[in-house]
């Protein structure tokens, strides 16, 4: 009965790899997001759908790219991965926008060598 | 002006003591102050929200004070605990443009309450 989950939980991977996280939720919401945290546990939207469609698109590279096949998952794709990627993904949804509560994954901890 | 600033960064209080974290935004767009509470290893959790039109807000031994005038908010967890030690993320929203709302975090307090 988890609400939001993501997979794989850890992930390591070589510079220059491309790489994917799931994201799925079951609580019917129509708003899902991807978060990165960083090591100084700084938490940064990257982006946000609205029943499948790209609301929110923030400031980050284009090796970056969300897929919304339906409602109820929000996949991440990175292509080319660095160093500086090595942080804690985290999806979440809510059942509007901003203003609702945001449920949060467990989250992915991408490591990249 | 779409930042909202946390102090402190850490805290370490006493069991049965007080934790007071403070947040400052400077968009007075912003419409909706949520707190979230995340534990190591897990993702965020809505802890309490407040919205303008009230000045404090309290659930439990979890209070939000906000003076709409300063622009700050702040948590005061009364009674603190050791199962609150936590890392608390202040959080402000408004509606963009676009009509759809982004929330900002604050960087983070890191709560530890020791026995």
């Amino acid at each position: 009965d988890t609400a939001v989950s993501q997979t794989p939980k850890y992930l390591v991977t070589q510079m220059g790899n491309d790489k994917s996280i799931k994201c799925e939720q079951n609580l019917g919401h129509d708003t899902m997001y991807w978060y990165k945290q960083d090591s100084k546990k700084f938490l940064k939207i990257m982006f946000s759908y609205n029943n499948k469609e790209l609301i929110i698109n923030e400031t980050v590279p284009n090796r970056f790219s969300p897929k919304s096949p339906d409602k109820a998952h929000l996949n991440l794709h990175i292509n080319s991965l660095e160093l500086g990627d090595s942080a804690v993904y985290f999806c979440a949804s809510s059942p509007g926008e901003g203003r609702d509560e945001q449920y949060f994954g467990p989250g992915t901890r991408l490591t990249v060598t | 002006q779409q930042q909202v600033k946390q102090s402190p960064q850490s805290l370490i209080v006493q069991k049965g003591g007080i934790s007071i974290i403070n947040c400052a935004y400077e968009n007075t767009a912003f419409d909706y102050f949520p707190w979230y509470q995340q534990f190591p290893g897990k993702g965020p959790a809505l802890l309490i929200a407040i919205r303008p039109d009230v000045s404090e807000k309290k659930e439990g031994r979890f209070t939000i004070s906000f003076n709409k005038s300063a622009k700050q908010f702040s948590l005061h967890i009364m009674d603190s605990q050791p199962g609150d030690s936590a890392t608390y993320f202040c959080a402000a929203s408004h509606t963009l443009k676009t009509s759809y709302d982004k929330v900002i975090f604050g960087p983070g307090t890191s709560l530890s309450v020791i026995p």
